[in-house]
């Protein structure tokens, strides 16, 4: 069955920190991947996707992700956090011949000022 | 992309009980997805919901405890039935948006006692 695995369950950062979340999914085919974010309080909003093309996607509030097929992953980075980026992050991943999502199990991020 | 209002945001239910989520969305769409989120963990796909169609459940969830009606293209309920404490979770409506993965409401917070 298809997995995403998320292996940073709580991360905390200071402001000005950079940071990569890491992702690997289970799937042989091909993938749209995803990344979420969730911040406090409000609903699930998408940060940045990949379809095809690029392997490194740029999504909103300076973040980015690299498709790395070899390694069935999709990390997320951001060069330099800010404390508005606390949030829980879910990577997603949806394959060509299955029609959900797998979601991971979230990345918290906690930012001190 | 779509718009979802979903309803209610939160609710505290007395075990025993059934409450029903409401899920419109501003444009038609073929298939709308319902989700949990346990405290602490990922989201889970509940169930498939396609207008005119019986739901198409996932593993784990049946039909007699989540019933989903579908009576239209922009419009979908869950009723979550019998409901004991376990059933204290977030749960989320979702839409495919083509070329921006999926869209999801604000979701209903549950708090069975």
């Amino acid at each position: 069955a298809q997995s995403v695995s998320q292996h940073n369950h709580h991360v905390i950062l200071s402001e000005a920190a950079s940071l990569e979340l890491g992702c690997n999914y289970s799937y042989g085919g091909t993938v749209n991947l995803f990344w979420y974010v969730q911040y406090p309080g409000q609903h699930l909003q998408l940060l940045l996707k990949y379809f095809s093309g690029d392997p490194l996607v740029k999504g909103i509030k300076g973040f980015e992700a690299e498709f790395i097929k070899s390694k069935f992953s999709f990390n997320l980075r951001k060069p330099s956090v800010q404390w508005s980026d606390t949030a829980e992050y879910f990577c997603a991943v949806k394959g060509d011949n299955f029609n959900k999502f797998y979601f991971g199990s979230g990345t918290k991020l906690n930012v001190k000022p | 992309s779509a718009v979802i209002s979903q309803k209610p945001s939160r609710d505290i239910c007395q075990r025993g009980t059934s409450l029903t989520i409401q899920c419109q969305v501003d444009s038609q769409v073929t298939m709308m997805f319902w989700y949990r989120q346990q405290p602490g963990q990922s989201l889970t796909l509940i169930a498939t919901a396609n207008q005119g169609s019986e739901a198409t459940y996932e593993s784990g969830f049946v039909i007699d405890k989540f019933p989903i009606s579908r009576p239209n293209l922009t419009f979908s309920t869950l009723t979550v039935s019998n409901m004991s404490p376990e059933d204290s979770s977030i749960y989320l409506c979702s839409v495919e948006d083509l070329g921006d993965g999926y869209t999801f409401g604000s979701g209903t917070r549950l708090t069975v006692v």
